[in-house]
């Protein structure tokens, strides 16, 4: 079946301006994760949603991050005033329940570069 | 804080030669066990995962990788490499916290180069 979906699979923008990314999770998983991959700080954990509640948000590096799920499917990850450190690869992942017994499946990410 | 450590950076390896990849976590309590890789230009993949029972687990292509709790330990290894396993190797830890769902803390990945 098809995997997890991320857009843009690149995205190029300006210090200051605002960024959108999309996740859209396999079909039926009620868990989905959003990670962030850089250099020099590895893979690191943003947040968490199980259906469309966040009940671990303590990953978000700032208060110009946030995110949202609707419909327990698709996920939008907002970046504001967006800061050359926030060049990174953003990875969603989603999990059938996000139990203790849940596998993690990722997407391709979206690859975020700030000028 | 809980981490996870993982002791090569870059590893180079001829053909045919066997692989070990040592991963350390720091958490007292229960955990289950990862293992990701990314081939170039491809996302993450699951290799291979530990929840309970047997402390040696066998993944894909021929990998495996050992559970040692009293070491805090879950080292990867393959008797013998192929060139198509040049990717970028993770080890991760499920730490479940109630009702927070269960994050992976990622080790900061071993790039494995096999040369052919």
């Amino acid at each position: 079946g098809a995997g997890v979906s991320q857009s843009p699979s690149n995205k190029v923008t300006e210090k200051g301006k605002d960024v959108e990314l999309r996740c859209d999770p396999i079909s039926g998983h009620t868990a989905l994760y959003w990670y962030r991959q850089s250099l020099g700080q590895g893979l690191e954990f943003l947040i968490y949603f199980q259906g469309n509640s966040a009940p671990d948000k303590s990953g978000l590096p700032s208060d110009r991050f946030s995110a949202e799920r609707t419909g327990g499917s698709v996920s939008t990850l907002t970046i504001q005033r967006t800061q050359q450190e926030d060049s990174a690869v953003y990875l969603c992942a989603s999990s059938p329940q996000g139990g203790r017994h849940d596998t993690q499946y990722f997407g391709p990410g979206t690859r975020l570069t700030v000028l | 804080a809980q981490s996870v450590s993982q002791h090569n950076h870059h590893v180079i390896l001829s053909e045919a030669a066997s692989l070990e990849l040592g991963c350390n976590y720091s958490y007292g309590g229960t955990v289950n066990l990862f293992w990701y890789v990314q081939y170039p230009g491809q996302h993450l993949q699951l290799l291979l995962k530990y929840f309970s029972g047997d402390p040696l687990v066998k993944g894909i292509k021929g990998f495996e990788a050992e559970f040692i709790k009293s070491k805090f330990s879950f080292n990867l290894r393959k008797p013998s490499v192929q060139w198509s396993d040049t990717a970028e190797y993770f080890c991760a830890v499920n730490i479940m916290i109630y009702n927070q769902g269960g994050k992976l803390i990622f080790g900061q990945g071993t790039e494995l180069s096999v040369k052919p």
